[in-house]
């Protein structure tokens, strides 16, 4: 089965830093990749997605992913933070093809904090 | 276009009582999914259903029920709710198991 694993639990960024969220995942085959963004009482809205082709991949409000299949990881950047991006940020990954009961597996999340 | 919605939003109950989550698409997807929320743990898959009348365990199973009589409707009842089941439930669609999965607002769970 598949696992992912966001290092950063926490992040504290002041407003235009540049950030860098990282997601790390483990499994033998292909994968479909995702981020989500949990927004302060809201619910899970999706960033951006990886299914194939360019592995830089651009998403909503400024933000892209580089899928880096060597390191097995799906960063998440944006150039320059705003204080609206305070949020908890979910990565996800999903085999490609389902042989078993495998699906859509999230990472413990990151949150972040944007200090005006 | 309502989307997924889910009910109630917020929920107190005590220990030993049966609870019912609903959640309701109007896409017609043919999958949904309950997750449950915890600090630490990121999200959990509970129950998972391909089509009405076929559901399948997830992660994190036990002490709940779901049924799927219509393709629209994915309800969770915990039969005899715990403490350690106080948590953020979400409910989520998407049209293949492979696609995007989209999330319902959530219900918040306290388990007295």
């Amino acid at each position: 089965a598949q696992s992912v694993s966001q290092h950063n639990h926490h992040v504290i960024l002041s407003e235009a830093a540049s950030l860098e969220l990282g997601c790390n995942y483990s499994y033998g085959g292909t994968v479909n990749l995702f981020w989500y963004v949990q927004y302060p009482g809201q619910h899970l809205q999706l960033l951006l997605k990886y299914f194939s082709g360019d592995p830089l991949v651009k998403g909503i409000k400024g933000f892209e992913a580089e899928f880096i299949k060597s390191k097995f990881s799906f960063n998440l950047r944006k150039p320059s933070v705003q204080w609206s991006d305070t949020a908890e940020y979910f990565c996800a990954v999903k085999p490609e093809r389902n042989f078993g009961n495998e699906k859509l597996t999230f990472g413990t999340g990151t949150r972040l904090t944007i200090i005006p | 276009d309502a989307g997924i919605t889910q009910s109630p939003r917020y929920k107190i109950t005590e220990t030993g009582r049966q609870v019912t989550l609903m959640c309701h698409q109007t896409w017609s997807h043919s999958y949904m999914f309950w997750y449950r929320q915890d600090l630490g743990h990121g999200l959990r898959l509970i129950y998972y259903s391909a089509a009405a009348d076929i559901t399948d365990k997830g992660e994190v199973p036990d002490g709940y029920v779901v049924s799927r009589s219509k393709t629209e409707n994915f309800p969770l009842t915990l039969e005899s709710a715990t403490r350690s089941q106080t948590s953020v439930y979400f409910c989520a669609s998407s049209g293949r198991l492979e696609e995007t999965q989209y999330f319902g607002p959530g219900t918040r769970l306290l388990v007295l």
